[in-house]
């Protein structure tokens, strides 16, 4: 059984804050490892998929970074705003057989006060 | 262009029935997967089905079930229903490839209710 675990569990910061949030995986058999945002409801969305070890990608004030090696991924937000406030979802893919299927951390939830 | 569908949106069953739910993929999508997600254990995968084949599956017991149609969309059937079957049901579709390594679309979710 693989293990995802993501850190803090729940998070308050002020608008304008910046922030992070890490999420480790294992290290060996790496084959992706996704970030998705998911928004009270609303469905989770895509925001990275990493699949190179060092990988780093931005969307706006959004950026992640990406250890295979040691097996940790980390997610940055900076200044952050109201709309933020969200469950971060990280999601492992392991190499091999029947391993090919994300495996989710629990999350993160991020509110950010105005 | 139209995202991931699914209904029905919320269901309640009793102990011992059976349920389907369906997912519908964005167009072009062939790649589906369903994951179930209650409180405690977050969002697990149950199964991913592509060209009509069951291409993985997770650890849930075999009175979950799934199929695909050759229009690509997939349902979900859960037999026999207990309590803990209680939980939100997500379906994601992705345009192909290995699951685990495309972009997944969610859809809104089934809410399902056992009594």
């Amino acid at each position: 059984i693989l293990n995802v675990e993501q850190s803090p569990q729940s998070l308050h910061v002020q608008e304008g804050d910046s922030t992070n949030f890490t999420c480790s995986f294992p290290s060996s058999n790496f084959y992706a490892l996704h970030w998705y945002r998911w928004e009270t409801a609303k469905s989770p969305e895509a925001l990275f998929v990493m699949t190179l070890n060092g990988d780093e990608k931005k969307k706006g004030r959004i950026s992640a970074t990406l250890n295979t090696k040691e097996g940790y991924s980390y997610l940055y937000i900076k200044g952050s705003q109201p709309e933020d406030s969200a469950t971060y979802l990280c999601a492992f893919t392991a190499r091999g057989g029947s391993n090919y299927k994300l495996t989710f951390g629990k999350g993160t939830l991020l509110t950010v006060n105005p | 262009k139209a995202g991931v569908t699914q209904t029905p949106r919320y269901l309640i069953k009793t102990r011992g029935q059976q349920v389907t739910l369906s997912c519908s993929p964005i167009s072009g999508h062939r790649s589906v997967s369903w994951y179930q997600q209650t409180p405690g254990q977050g969002l697990q995968f149950l199964f991913e089905y592509f060209s009509e084949t069951q291409r993985n599956k997770g650890n849930f017991p075999g009175r979950f079930s799934g199929r695909q149609f050759s229009n690509s969309r997939s349902e979900m059937n859960v037999s026999t229903l207990e309590l803990g079957d209680s939980a939100l049901y997500l379906c994601a579709t992705s345009l192909g490839g290995l699951a685990g390594y495309n972009e997944q679309f969610f859809g809104p979710g089934t809410r399902l209710t056992v009594l």
